[in-house]
């Protein structure tokens, strides 16, 4: 197992574009989460699945964000009529939840995909 | 609600000197809390966590972080840098239930000088 990947590395669209990501998982984690960091922050928490449920969604995530998990395994994110504050970095990271507990004690992280809107 | 304050944007810091990264969180509940280091163009990297019991963590590259929940401090200390530290570091709270969803620190850029 490689670790979390996400595809692409970079994307640069002109606003108004429809743009969509992809997040690969560690296969045997059941948690996967969406981040979004901007110049000079920490990540900010988007959404979160469990298997294939969104169970969180962040206020940041307006209207024109969405994201799905089929079948538990990888990730998408969309966003729609991008804007140029939608630049950023989008991270994925997954975690295995303890079934007995449900706790985790950490994320692994991919490397990110970093959109550029002009 | 919970948050993070890392104070210092930018450490500069010469060689084989000793750094501390300061981080202070505010949580009515309690937190599970993490340092991760994040090298250019890359993700975000585990550096340390601590969950219960010893309040000093120990990272396998040299770095260690002490928890202080009386001043809700998870500082970052490492007694010799090296170049190859130069990264941005990020403290980090989740909730001990729930989401486990974590709420960063704007991070900390540590720069080391040769």
């Amino acid at each position: 197992d490689t670790g979390v990947s996400q595809d692409p590395r970079h994307k640069i669209t002109k606003r108004g574009q429809n743009v969509t990501f992809r997040c690969d998982p560690i296969s045997e984690h059941n948690r996967l989460y969406w981040y979004r960091q901007t110049l000079g922050q920490g990540p900010e928490f988007l959404t979160y699945f469990q298997n294939e449920a969104q169970l969180e969604k962040s206020r940041l995530l307006s209207d024109r964000f969405s994201a799905e998990r089929p079948k538990g395994s990888f990730s998408t994110l969309e966003i729609q009529r991008t804007e140029q504050g939608d630049s950023a970095m989008y991270l994925c990271a997954s975690s295995l939840a303890l079934r007995r507990t449900g706790a985790n004690y950490g994320y692994t992280f991919g490397s990110g995909t970093r959109l550029t809107v002009v | 609600a919970q948050s993070v304050t890392q104070l210092d944007s930018q450490v500069p810091v010469f060689e084989e000197a000793p750094v501390e990264l300061r981080c202070n969180y505010s949580s009515s509940v309690s937190v599970y809390l993490f340092w991760y280091v994040q090298y250019p163009n890359q993700g975000l990297q585990l550096l340390l966590k601590y969950l219960s019991g010893s309040t000093l963590v120990e990272s396998i590259n040299g770095f260690e972080a002490e928890f202080n929940k009386s001043q809700t401090s998870f500082h970052l200390r490492k007694p010799s840098v090296h170049i190859s530290d130069t990264a941005e570091y990020f403290c980090a709270v989740s909730y001990t239930s729930g989401t486990y969803k974590y709420i960063f620190g704007t991070g900390t850029r540590l720069k080391v000088l040769a």
